[in-house]
């Protein structure tokens, strides 16, 4: 079975800290991507990063990074010096290695955490 | 348009009425996936569409719940004798290849 699973439901913190969202992954595929996914009080799911299962490499992008850990099944997600506008809930994502010529499968998604950033 | 449209973007309805929501996705993606965000389930799976294949529908929670896409483009999802738990915000993504999902802005379903 595949699972996502983001222990954290809420977050509060307060402009210019840093914050690190949780997530969690089973699955019994060897090839398989993660996400993530934001949703900002406007509705919309914006795509942030994807990666897929043979890259472990960290990644950073502008205040934004993420840690990709097999060893713990873990995909964290790092927010340095927070935003107001960076409140949002976010969503972590599997999906397996799609069927078709390598596209990716449907979306397995955690139960979101929403982030409240307050100036 | 340049992003996944769908329509209506809200829907209200009675209990028991067929509903139809409406996705255009990308031009030229071959994949279109249909998910469900409700409060207490989350973000749910219904069903995906690759080119000419016949669709994944392991997602759908019910008989009550038909998808179509006509001529590898537009998508229908058709909710039949509709229930007050049907009441989401339905979402249309669509990708191609080997990259990620791009999502529209969903179609906010009230069952009174």
């Amino acid at each position: 079975a595949q699972k996502v699973t983001q222990a954290q439901t809420e977050i509060s913190v307060v402009e210019k800290e840093d914050v690190t969202l949780d997530c969690v992954y089973e699955t019994r595929d060897t090839t398989y991507y993660l996400f993530w996914y934001k949703q900002p009080p406007s509705g919309e799911l914006v795509f942030l990063i994807r990666r897929n299962s043979f890259d472990e490499q960290n990644e950073i992008s502008g205040r934004y990074s993420w840690n990709f850990q097999k060893s713990t099944s873990s995909f964290n997600f790092t927010i340095t010096a927070s935003q107001v506008v960076d409140s949002a809930v976010y969503f972590c994502a599997l999906s397996q290695w799609g069927s078709y010529g390598g596209s990716q499968g449907n979306l397995i998604f955690g139960k979101g955490t929403k982030l409240s950033v307050k100036p | 348009g340049a992003g996944v449209s769908q329509s209506p973007s809200n829907k209200v309805t009675e209990k028991g009425k067929d509903v139809e929501l409406r996705c255009d996705p990308i031009s030229g993606h071959t994949a279109l996936y249909w998910y469900r965000q409700s409060l207490g389930q989350g973000l749910e799976f219904l069903i995906y569409f690759q080119g000419n294949s016949a669709p994944d529908k392991s997602g759908l929670p019910s008989d009550r719940f038909s998808a179509e896409r006509t001529g590898g483009s537009v998508s229908t999802l058709t909710i039949q004798r509709t229930q007050q738990e049907d009441s989401a915000v339905y979402l249309c993504a669509s990708t191609s290849g080997d990259r990620p999902q791009h999502f529209g802005d969903g179609t906010r379903l009230s069952i009174l």
